[in-house]
Order: structure tokens, then sequence, then C-alpha cells
């Protein structure tokens, strides 16, 4: 089935060590987006991707970096966690194009930092 | 500026005891609007897709229906394995590529 994956499932970490999380997906979407999603929140879209072009949202923390090697990987690198980046993070996916503009999502990486 | 907001926040209902969810927007040209289903610690799972008022589709006890400002879920008969959040989320036609989400409803249904 064609799907989006994230790994890890469940990420720990130190205050300030660098983490990197990862998302493949095989439905050969154009568009790949990272959310933050804290609890009982609307997930919070921090970055995506438009083939290779990359749009940041304006919030967004430097902190927050990513990487799109391909049409199907994308990486979610956090330089230096804080205690407050501790939350899900979801990869979703999109075509964008005629009708089918619905976003898919992967399971998440629920990240903790100590 | 664009907003999504969906009320309640918590419904609790009894097995066969029918309701509806509502997500409200305020997005100029509207694209497309979402319903996505989140079990606890899990991603979203995509439901609807609607994109014109009066616009309904329907999933087994769910059916969602689109008006010019506002989305319903209406939820028929539920049973304890519909208890989720149920997310709202809107595409703009000015910036399509971006998705507007609401907070979700979390919906409790009690055997």
């Amino acid at each position: 089935d064609a799907m989006v994956i994230q790994n890890p499932r469940y990420q720990v970490t130190q205050f300030g060590k660098p983490v990197t999380l990862s998302c493949s997906q095989t439905l050969n979407h154009n568009v790949m987006y990272w959310y933050q999603q804290k609890s009982s929140q609307a997930p919070k879209l921090l970055f995506h991707y438009y083939d290779k072009d990359f749009n940041n949202e304006a919030d967004t923390p430097d902190n927050f970096q990513s990487r799109r090697p391909n049409t199907s990987f994308c990486f979610l690198d956090i330089r230096s966690p804080g205690l407050g980046d501790a939350a899900m993070y979801l990869c979703a996916t999109s075509r964008l194009t005629g009708a089918y503009n619905e976003q898919f999502f992967g399971p998440g990486t629920r990240l903790t930092v100590l | 500026e664009d907003q999504v907001t969906q009320s309640p926040e918590a419904l609790r209902l009894q097995e066969g005891e029918s309701s509806s969810l509502n997500c409200s927007y305020t997005v100029s040209g509207l694209r497309g609007l979402f319903w996505y289903r989140q079990d606890p610690g899990k991603g979203p799972e995509f439901l609807f897709t609607l994109y014109s008022a009066g616009e309904e589709k329907e999933k087994e006890r769910l059916k969602a229906t689109l008006t010019k400002k506002e989305s319903f879920l209406h939820i028929t008969a539920p049973k304890p394995e519909d208890s989720a959040t149920y997310l709202c989320a809107v595409q703009a036609s000015y910036n399509f590529n971006k998705f507007y989400f609401g907070s979700g409803t979390k919906l409790n249904v009690k055997p």
C-alpha cells in the first residue's frame, strides 16, 4: 500500500542535542509538509517543499531546518532542542494537482526532550 | 486573518446518539475543506474533501456537508470505535500550498 512512513516513532533526546526525524513516501506526491502538534492543539505548519522549492513559515524558529534530497524523502533537523520542542511531529504529503489536494499523514514521531 | 474554528471542543455521546460537529472558517476563496480523524498518538487519517457549497460526502456513519462559511460532520448512530479527535482543515485558493487547521473536536462515544 502507498503510504507515508516516519522514523523513528519515538525519539528521546537531551536538551541541546541535535536530532533528525525522517519521512518517506511511496505516493509520489510533489509536496511534503512538516507539522508540529502539541497536546489538544491544531497541527502547526513548520515548512513545506513544493517539489524542490523550500517554503518556511515566518514563525518557524531557526532551530528547525529541513532537507529534501529526493521526491521520496524529507528530513526535519532540530539543531538544539529545547524543552518547548517536545511534541508530535507529523509529516504529510499532497499531490496538489487538479482535484486531488488532500494531505496524507504519516503516523508521527513523538519527541521527548530531557 | 484566515481562521478555522471547530466546535464543540469536546463531545460525549451515548452509543447510538446522533450529533454534529461544526467547522467554521473565514478563509476567503475556499479551494477545499478537509475532514480528518485522529486517534491518540497517531497521525490524522483523511476522511473527506469538500469543494463547493452544497456538496455532501458520506462514509459509513459519517456525513460531511459544506456551506459558504462552515462545514458539518454529522455522525449517525455512533459506536464507541468512532471515538477520536476530528480535525477540519481548509485550503485557500490564493495560497493553495497551505492548509489551515482547526483545533479539533474530541469525540467520546460511551457504550
